[in-house]
Formats: C-alpha cells, structure tokens, sequence
C-alpha cells in the first residue's frame, strides 16, 4: 500500500541554525503535501503545504520543495527559535479520490536556546 | 468559529465498558477521519468517511466502530474497552482541496 518514510525521527538544533526534515511517498499519483506541527499536548496544526504542479513553495522561515521524479520532498526551517520544537509530521494524499492522508512517521525537533 | 470539537478531552474508564468519542465540525467538510496516536508519535488511520451513510475502515485494525449518519458528527464507540485501548484518538475533517483540520483529541485510558 501507499507509504511515506519521514527521516529523521529526532533533530536538535541551535537556536539560529536551520533545520531540514525529509520524505520520501510510494504513491507515484499523490498531488498534494502537507506538512504539520504537533506540540506537546496540542492538535496538529498544518503550517504549509505543496502541490504536484510547484516545486518549491515559501511562507517567512519555513519552506517545502518537492521533487516528483524522485518522490520526494523535504521541509527547510531557517533561523530557528525555541518554539519551533515540536513534532513535524509531513503527509501525501492519496491519488483515488478518499482525500486520505498518509503520514510520515513524525520528527521531533528540539531547538536548543 | 469554524472548527472541530472533539469530546470528552480527557476520559480515564474501566475495563468492559462501552465508551463513546463525539467529534463534530461546522465546516460543513464531507470527509471525516479517526486517528489513534500515542503522545507524539505516528498517527495511524483507524476510520474514515467520504459523507453520510458511508464509512470506511483504516489502515490499522480497530475493535472500534463508527457512524455517519449526519454530515456534522462523526463519533466512534468501543462496546468493550480493554487496556490495549489506551491512547490518543484524533479526529480530522477535510473538504477535499486542502488538508486535514484536526481536533482537540479525547485522551484515553482504560484501566
């Protein structure tokens, strides 16, 4: 079935550098990426997103590109803070038409003051 | 406000009983989806639905079963909760373009 491998499971950062969390999905017609952050005790919350037809999408610090023929896609932090840490979960739609997300397997990232 | 409320938030129960997590949303979402997540870890898909009367079940077995028979409400009930039963459950609505809007959660514990 559909899968989405999410590496690392843990990241710890300084505050001030970046950080890169990346996934790989089987679903060659997955069209849509989303990422969300957990914090401790909290809902998921999606704080960007990607569609098939762009490579590379930028909201402020936080950015996603997507590289299709590789099935692959990866979320860039810059200029961390404290309250970036959090659990980091990115997810493929599937391509029939459930709107299910698979999700990866999640990155905790700790951003060290 | 727009959004999905999940209730209880937090429910501490004995074995053998039979629970009921509600979980509505007022954004009028057709798709409706159960999550089981112990703190901070994978989210595994339990339960799902593409409208009223149309359920489906996830990729992770799940003595649990649900009902759509409003587009607003979706809630999932144990008839026997068992300690294995433990966990976070998490319900998400989508409109189909975008992503998933999640609840609050209702955090689980059978003892």
């Amino acid at each position: 079935g559909e899968n989405v491998e999410q590496h690392p499971s843990t990241l710890s950062v300084q505050e001030g550098d970046s950080a890169v969390i990346k996934c790989t999905y089987s679903d060659s017609a997955s069209n849509y990426f989303p990422w969300y952050k957990q914090e401790l005790g909290k809902r998921p919350q999606l704080i960007i997103d990607i569609r098939s037809n762009v490579g590379e999408k930028k909201d402020q610090r936080i950015a996603v590109t997507l590289n299709k023929t590789a099935k692959h896609f990866s979320l860039h932090i810059t200029e961390t803070q404290p309250e970036d840490s959090a659990v980091y979960f990115c997810a493929a739609r599937t391509g029939d038409n459930t709107g299910k997300l698979i999700f990866g397997q999640g990155t905790t990232l700790q951003v060290k003051p | 406000e727009a959004d999905i409320y999940q209730t209880p938030r937090y429910l501490v129960i004995g074995t053998g009983k039979k629970i009921t997590l509600e979980c509505s949303q007022t954004m009028g979402h057709d798709k409706m989806y159960w999550y089981q997540q112990d703190p901070g870890m994978e989210l595994h898909l339990i339960h799902y639905s593409y409208g009223v009367n149309s359920t489906e079940k996830g990729d992770l077995s799940s003595e649990s079963t649900v009902s759509r028979i409003r587009t607003e409400h979706f809630p999932l009930t144990l008839e026997s909760a068992r300690p294995s039963h433990t966990s976070q459950y998490l319900c998400a609505s989508s409109g189909g373009a975008g992503g998933y809007t999640f609840g609050s959660g209702t955090r689980l514990t059978v003892v």
